[in-house]
């Protein structure tokens, strides 16, 4: 079985800062992994997927994510913060198979200092 | 670009009444979802839907839910008798496969009183 753990309820960071949001999942077979943002009263907007080709995949916004097996981890990063960044964020796994369903982490929330 | 699109926005309901929420997944998609969150809380999974018929169900989905693809464009989730405990947020999202990601809809916030 799947699942995600994210690290870190509420993370606040200082505009300009890196933001660090951390991902760690378990899964049986090799799986696909996605990070999803949600803005106030907003749906979810998926900004990155990891599906088994680069290990380092690049996102909207500026976001990017590291698949890293050995610590089955795949935590999102940006370089440097925006007032824009402050939002929900949720990791989710998935094994991969077509139509299987979405594991989603507890979500990050992401509080940005002026 | 192409949107999952969820009516009504909000809806608000006494305990025990029936609601359905609709849905329009994007158009080329084959696999169709609903989650929900309660607020605070994370995003559940409760039901997705392939091929006319339902592929996966969580322990949520109990016999109270439902869900229908009645024409070639809706896709709707259906509460019998609504529990106060059922006031969430439910998405659609739609999929031309797991590989893509989903494409979530905005959400209907549902509100049992």
């Amino acid at each position: 079985a799947q699942s995600v753990t994210q690290l870190g309820s509420h993370v606040s960071v200082s505009e300009g800062a890196l933001v660090l949001l951390r991902c760690n999942y378990s899964s049986s077979v090799p799986p696909y992994l996605f990070w999803y943002v949600q803005y106030p009263n907003q749906g979810l907007q998926l900004l990155l997927k990891y599906t088994s080709a680069a290990t380092l995949v690049k996102g909207i916004n500026g976001f990017e994510a590291e698949f890293k097996k050995s610590e089955t981890s795949f935590h999102l990063t940006k370089p440097s913060a925006h007032m824009s960044d402050a939002a929900e964020y949720f990791c989710a796994v998935s094994e991969g198979h077509t139509g299987n369903q979405f594991y989603f982490g507890t979500g990050t929330s992401l509080t940005v200092i002026p | 670009e192409p949107e999952v699109t969820q009516t009504p926005s909000h809806q608000v309901t006494q305990m025990g009444q029936e609601v359905i929420l609709r849905c329009v997944p994007i158009s080329n998609h084959l696999y169709f979802y609903w989650y929900r969150q309660i607020l605070g809380q994370k995003v559940e999974f409760l039901v997705s839907f392939y091929n006319n018929e339902i592929s996966e169900k969580s322990e949520i989905f109990d016999d109270q839910f439902s869900v229908e693809r009645p024409d070639g464009s809706n896709f709707t989730l259906k509460i019998r008798s609504t529990k106060l405990e059922d006031s969430a947020m439910y998405f659609c999202a739609s999929s031309p496969g797991v590989a893509y990601g989903y494409t979530f809809g905005s959400g209907t916030r549902l509100t049992v009183v």
